[in-house]
């Protein structure tokens, strides 16, 4: 079985650029969550989607935005890049949204960005 | 979610146990405590979660101390592909804005060597 999917691997942008990150979650999941790794650094929440409601939100300024689309998969969007944006993105999906078993999350290797 | 304390590093021959603890001493009686890892350049990917019963699956054993305060994840047989960054997380199941918010923390570096 496919695990969660993320695109594109690498990405390349200049400061002000708007950049959006694409994920499928594990076959049956409604949960997609997005996290923010900058290097050297654990992963930081950014948003948690579930029947393509905003159901959690991080501390993430207003450029950062999400949604999810019918079939559960999610795009991470991203306006006027800033250096700091530089990160590892990474998508996790999950069956449950609430119980100890939504704390059980799959996640994808990640979308590396490097704004210039 | 409770805050966890994990050593910055450690290191363990391959083939022998490896132990990682964590503290997390002011857990609450419905939050569970949560191990996952990441291997240089992957996500994070789930190893086990317990709340006050020892646990073990097919990675790794948890170990949670009776006051709940301290936990230990055991890799039994440490290979070389067990090196990566360990992270503790204590967690409930509180809902609203902290719906699938995993809060990781440095989490410890596990070197495995040969």
């Amino acid at each position: 079985d496919a695990g969660v999917t993320q695109s594109p691997t690498h990405l390349i942008k200049t400061r002000g650029q708007q950049v959006t990150l694409r994920c499928s979650p594990i076959s049956g999941h409604k949960s997609v969550s997005w996290y923010q790794q900058v290097l050297g650094q654990g992963p930081q929440f950014i948003f948690q989607y579930y029947e393509k409601e905003e159901r959690g939100r991080g501390n993430f300024p207003d450029r950062f935005s999400a949604r999810q689309f019918p079939n559960y998969s999610s795009e991470l969007n991203v306006n006027a890049l800033l250096l700091g944006d530089s990160a590892l993105y990474l998508c996790a999906s999950s069956l449950h949204l609430t119980g100890i078993y939504s704390n059980i999350q799959y996640f994808g290797a990640g979308t590396r960005l490097s704004v210039l | 979610d409770a805050k966890t304390t994990q050593p910055t590093s450690m290191d363990c021959a391959e083939g022998r146990a490896a132990n990682l603890p964590c503290n997390h001493s002011t857990i609450s009686g419905n939050e569970y405590v949560y191990w996952y890892r990441q291997i240089h350049s992957q996500g994070p990917q789930y190893i086990i979660h317990g709340l006050k019963n020892n646990e073990t699956n097919e990675m790794a054993s948890l170990i949670i101390t009776e006051d709940r305060k301290s936990s230990t994840l055991i890799l039994p047989h440490a290979t070389l592909r067990d090196t990566a960054v360990y992270y503790c997380i204590v967690r409930g199941n509180a809902g609203g804005t902290s719906y699938g918010k995993l809060t990781f923390g440095q989490g410890t570096i596990l070197t495995v060597h040969p």
